[in-house]
């Protein structure tokens, strides 16, 4: 699985988008996009993924560069909840199936 | 429903004890998993189960057995664990082999 790259922390005012990037220039053209969070001592909550093309749903957007070198998971208005680590995962759609997880990004939504 | 539910929530336990955590889910799904989350630190894997067989054990210690007794259930069982042990474990699930995972609450776990 391709190795990713998330700053450590970001903070975003409540109601504003939160914008989350995530580098990822080794992805290969099999490899899948995820975004997981992970509010303090709960278990990864799954938000959304993506190979090619933006992808949206009732929590976020998820924006891939035409290259797929670079992704940015959007929060359209974010809330105090939205307050959690932010992992980006790259995985292969076959073989191997468990999630790499890097560091994350510490996402702090102030009010 | 993707819910994954794990018991206990918490666990203290000594280092001669031997204990099992338990995860469920209902959702048909035929993949399951364990991870072990130590504080600030990401998830690791420790094992995946597909089709109730353990086809993934990341070089974890003989103390930590995992067991699959049918599709919805799995265990972790625990033995003469270190302090070092002590840490949140995750149970997650999925449908298939590129199927979105699903992760439980967690079993925090307290090694004296």
């Amino acid at each position: 699985d391709a190795k990713t790259t998330q700053p450590p922390s970001m903070d975003c005012a409540e109601g504003r988008a939160a914008n989350l990037p995530c580098n990822h220039s080794t992805i290969s053209g099999n490899e899948y996009v995820y975004w997981y969070r992970q509010i303090h001592s709960q278990g990864p909550q799954y938000i959304i993924h993506g190979l090619k093309n933006n992808e949206t749903n009732e929590m976020a957007s998820l924006i891939i560069t035409e290259d797929r070198k670079s992704s940015t998971l959007i929060l359209p208005h974010a809330t105090l909840r939205d307050t959690a680590v932010y992992y980006c995962i790259v995985r292969v759609a076959k073989g191997r199936r468990a999630l790499t997880f890097g560091s994350g990004t510490r996402l702090q939504v102030q009010p | 429903d993707t819910e994954v539910t794990q018991t206990p929530k918490h666990l203290v336990m000594g280092m001669t004890n031997k204990k099992s955590l338990k995860c469920e889910q209902h959702m048909g799904h035929r993949a399951m998993y364990w991870y072990k989350q130590k504080a600030k630190k990401p998830p690791e894997l420790m094992f995946v189960y597909s089709y109730e067989k353990l086809s993934i054990n990341e070089s974890v210690p003989s103390r930590f057995s995992p067991e699959c007794p049918n599709s919805s259930l799995l265990n972790l069982h625990l033995h003469a664990l270190q302090p070092e042990d002590s840490a949140l474990y995750l149970c997650a699930s999925s449908s298939g082999q590129e199927e979105t995972q699903y992760f439980g609450p967690g079993t925090r776990l307290l090694v004296l």
